[in-house]
């Protein structure tokens, strides 16, 4: 079966833009959880949804946003990009918690760069 | 809040010698605990997993892990590395109660001939 796909891969963003980036969950999965991975950082967790409902978001502004839609897609945005928004955005997809379902698959990221 | 810490940045082991990578936890009920690998420029792969049971888990690749909670620990194990195992790995935590996971800041193991 498909693996989680995220769109684009790379990505080249000037300061002050936003950027919309997507992710395509293992289909049945409707759990997908986004999260920042940097070197100095490691991997932050940025939010989980669930059925097109948010369940849990990290410590980030609010220029970080995301949603889910009815086929389990998800999207995040970033607006008013800064240098320090430059990381691998990951997507990890499960069938969720509740269903005993308790490993991720992640997609290969989007590697966003803020110039 | 719920924490991971992996002692070691940076790991190198000759090929064919035994491996062990440390992750100690903090949580204060009973933990979902997993570690991951992600090779250069990849996503992550689930490596194995832990939440009840036997507290040795047999993962894929040959890798196992011992939770022990007296130590709040579960460092994984490989009896012998091959060149290919040179990646990254991460371990996380997480609880049942919602799903929220929290990742170590990795290890880098290098593998020499």
């Amino acid at each position: 079966k498909a693996g989680v796909t995220q769109t684009p891969r790379y990505l080249i963003k000037t300061r002050g833009q936003q950027v919309t980036l997507s992710c395509s969950p293992i289909s049945g999965h409707r759990s997908v959880s986004w999260y920042q991975q940097t070197p100095g950082q490691g991997l932050q967790f940025l939010f989980e949804y669930f059925s097109e409902t948010q369940r849990n978001k990290g410590n980030f502004p609010g220029r970080f946003s995301g949603r889910q839609f009815s086929n389990s897609r998800s999207e995040m945005n970033v607006s008013t990009l800064e240098l320090g928004d430059s990381a691998l955005y990951l997507c990890a997809s499960s069938l969720g918690w509740d269903s005993g379902d308790y490993g991720y698959t992640f997609g290969s990221g989007t590697r966003l760069t803020v110039v | 809040a719920q924490s991971v810490t992996q002692p070691d940045i940076h790991i190198t082991v000759s090929e064919g010698a035994s491996l062990e990578l440390r992750c100690n936890y903090s949580y204060g009920a009973t933990p979902y605990l997993f570690w991951y690998v992600q090779s250069p420029g990849q996503g992550l792969q689930l490596l194995l997993k832990y939440f009840s049971g036997d507290t040795l888990v047999q993962g894929i690749k040959g890798f196992e892990a011992e939770f022990k909670r007296s130590q709040s620990s579960f460092n994984l194990r490989k009896p012998s590395v091959h060149w290919s195992d040179a990646a990254e790995y991460f371990c996380a935590v997480g609880s049942g109660g919602y799903q929220k996971v929290t990742f170590g800041i990795g290890t880098k193991l290098q593998v020499i001939p």
